[in-house]
């Protein structure tokens, strides 16, 4: 079955404790992203990449960090947690045409609360 | 990336009515993409219109563009409880960045 997933589903962590969700599709797509979902914000972009070892900045990128080593994973990293990062984080994955141009596969929501 | 505008933001039905969706956008396009999200699970792709099309379907979803009004709208006939979710335009005219919007929440009543 084609399908993104991610790990864990919730969390619920403290202040400044490093945290990694971890993100994998089984599509071969080359597009990966990471949103966050905030109420009354609608879904912002963190990061996204093109293809193993290429990365870029979307609309609200501080205080995340991704890798692409792989293909097929994408893991988001917050190296010190904030509250305000508290959100319900999704990641995303497309065949190429730039990204935007195909639909996209997201997986299903990682909620995370920081303390 | 451009970001679309979904109107209204809320929207309330009963069982059997058609929904309609309106999204605006700002600048020209290569395509235009409806997604719709369940509460709290992940958007799932419902169809994707190009910009030298003006209509397309699929099941009871029915789409138009109006590329001269910079618009789109979603219209869901018969439409169901189940059909109850929050609903995002994606105006896409190249680049990786992608920008969605706030939606619009559309309640289905029984």
């Amino acid at each position: 079955e084609a399908q993104v997933t991610q790990n864990p589903r919730y969390l619920i962590t403290v202040t400044g404790k490093k945290l990694t969700v971890t993100c994998s599709q089984n599509m071969n797509h080359e597009y990966m992203s990471w949103y966050r979902q905030d109420p009354g914000l609608g879904l912002r972009q963190i990061y996204y990449s093109m293809n193993v070892e290429v990365t870029d900045k979307g609309d609200v990128p501080e205080g995340y960090k991704v890798s692409r080593k792989e293909k097929r994973n994408f893991p988001l990293i917050l190296e010190s947690p904030s509250p305000n990062q508290t959100s319900l984080y999704f990641c995303a994955s497309s065949l190429p045409t730039s990204g935007g141009g195909r639909g996209q596969f997201f997986g299903p929501g990682t909620r995370l609360t920081v303390l | 990336s451009q970001q679309g505008e979904e109107d209204p933001q809320a929207l309330s039905i009963q069982e059997g009515e058609n929904a309609t969706m309106n999204c605006s956008y700002k600048t020209s396009i290569n395509n235009l993409q409806w997604y719709r999200q369940n509460s709290g699970r992940g958007l799932v792709h419902l169809i994707l219109i190009r910009s030298n099309e003006r209509e397309k379907h699929s099941g009871r979803l029915r789409v138009t563009l109006d590329t001269s009004k910079k618009s789109s709208s979603l219209l869901i006939t018969a439409s169901r409880a189940a059909d109850t979710a929050s609903y995002f335009c994606l105006p896409w005219g190249g680049g990786n960045k992608l920008t969605f919007g706030t939606g619009t929440q559309l309640k289905v009543e029984l």
